[in-house]
């Protein structure tokens, strides 16, 4: 079965630090890659994807995350985060013909101000 | 809608008893997905629907739950006999080609 590691529970992290969220998943077929935000009290965003092509990904708010398909990863990072940056990350993979998503647990970030 | 709305947005009720829990997708998409969310978990898969395709039910935990959609529009997922364990998140996503999310109905069995 498919599944997604998200290798850190929480993250803790003063302004202006950079960020990496490590994501690893088992399919070893074609996927669809995704990182959503769940700000507090919010619903869940999509912050960027990955089908095709470029594999480093451009999303909002100054994140991107980098396809390497020999490590089956996909990592989140943002250069200089923002104490609005603190929310939960999750990844997610969509591979073969399965129509559903399968989601990491998750990576709580908070940032400090 | 501009977006996915789910209601209720939260539902209390005794172990036991029925809940209804609605969605409605963004118009025009063609997929449908519901996912629970436990405290402290991802979001687990329950059930897929594709248009007028027979609905991929494999992430249903148990016999209690179900769900159905008319077409492509909304769509409701029913638990029977509420258990404790049955509290979560529960999070609907429409589709074209990306998932939008709902705000999720929050359930708590008593």
């Amino acid at each position: 079965a498919q599944s997604v590691s998200q290798h850190n529970h929480h993250v803790i992290l003063s302004e202006a630090a950079s960020l990496e969220l490590g994501c690893n998943y088992s399919y070893g077929g074609t996927v669809n890659l995704f990182w959503y935000v769940q700000y507090p009290g919010q619903h869940l965003q999509l912050l960027l994807k990955y089908f095709s092509g470029d594999p480093l990904v451009k999303g909002i708010k100054g994140f991107e995350a980098e396809f390497i398909k020999s490590k089956f990863s996909f990592n989140l990072r943002k250069p200089s985060v923002q104490w609005s940056d603190t929310a939960e990350y999750f990844c997610a993979v969509k591979g073969g013909s399965q129509g559903n998503l399968i989601f990491g647990k998750g990576t709580k970030l908070s940032v400090k101000p | 809608g501009a977006g996915v709305s789910q209601s209720p947005s939260n539902k209390v009720t005794e172990k036991g008893k029925d809940v209804e829990l609605r969605c409605d997708p963004i118009s025009g998409h063609t997929a449908l997905y519901w996912y629970r969310q436990r405290l402290g978990q991802g979001l687990e898969f329950l059930i897929y629907f594709q248009g007028n395709s027979a609905p991929d039910k494999s992430g249903l935990p148990s016999d209690r739950f179900s769900a159905e959609r008319t077409g492509e529009s909304v769509s409701t997922l029913t638990i029977q006999r509420t258990q404790q364990e049955d509290s979560a998140v529960y999070l609907c996503a429409s589709s074209f080609a990306e998932q939008f999310f709902g705000p999720g109905t929050r359930l708590t069995v008593l």
